[in-house]
């Protein structure tokens, strides 16, 4: 099974791009990779999801390399909302079954 | 719409008590999910119901109950509450659109349990 390892931490400041790497070098094919955003004592919002290449929406990008064993979420120009938690998932399929792969969690932290 | 709603928002027992948490969805999705949430232990999935009338373990199951009531609600219970489940619990739901892709979860707003 996929498994998740992410940073534990980021420090950024307001305008810049952040990345944040996970790694999952046990993928398989048919798995997706999902990043979900935490703000305290709230639950997780979802943010974009990929299986490969590279996708964008409104909020994010991300960069999945052609061997999947890595993904990039990219926040462009991050804001002072921006502060938060940032989750790694894959999403394992495995016929009926389905495994959810959860990382621990990067705590990004903007700056003025 | 209000979404995925939990109740109650925060909650005290003693060691030994039992209580339920209540989760309800009012999008119509299929699958429901219970998580709890420790400090440097991310999101770790208790129990899920791909759909009304089924439920599955999760990673961490012992201790814990579910119920799918119907579509909409999807309980978790704890028989014999023990310090070690205090932390916070969420609920979750989603509608899979198909095996080859990963639904969105929408979460609730969390359960604040603590044991004594």
């Amino acid at each position: 099974l996929a498994k998740t390892t992410q940073p534990i931490s980021m420090d950024s400041y307001e305008g810049q791009e952040v990345n944040i790497t996970c790694s999952h070098n046990n993928i398989a094919t048919n798995d997706y990779i999902t990043w979900y955003q935490q703000f305290p004592s709230q639950g997780p919002r979802f943010i974009i999801q990929g299986y490969k290449t590279k996708v964008t929406n409104e909020v994010a990008s991300l960069f999945i390399p052609a061997d999947r064993k890595s993904s990039t979420l990219s926040l462009p120009r991050v804001s002072l909302s921006d502060t938060a938690v940032y989750y790694c998932l894959v999403v394992v399929n495995a016929g009926n079954n389905r495994k959810l792969i959860w990382g621990l969690g990067t705590s990004l932290a903007v700056n003025p | 719409n209000a979404g995925v709603t939990q109740t109650p928002k925060f909650q005290v027992l003693k060691t030994g008590q039992s209580m339920t948490l209540q989760c309800a969805q009012d999008m119509n999705h299929n699958s429901m999910y219970w998580y709890r949430q420790d400090p440097g232990m991310g999101l770790r999935l208790i129990y899920y119901s791909a759909s009304e009338g089924t439920t599955d373990k999760g990673e961490v199951p012992n201790g814990y109950n579910v119920s799918r009531l119907n579509k909409r609600e999807f309980s978790l219970r704890l028989e014999s509450a023990a310090p070690s489940q205090t932390s916070v619990y969420f609920c979750a739901s989603s509608e899979p659109l198909s095996l080859a892709l990963a639904d969105t979860q929408y979460f609730g707003p969390g359960t604040r349990l603590t044991v004594l």
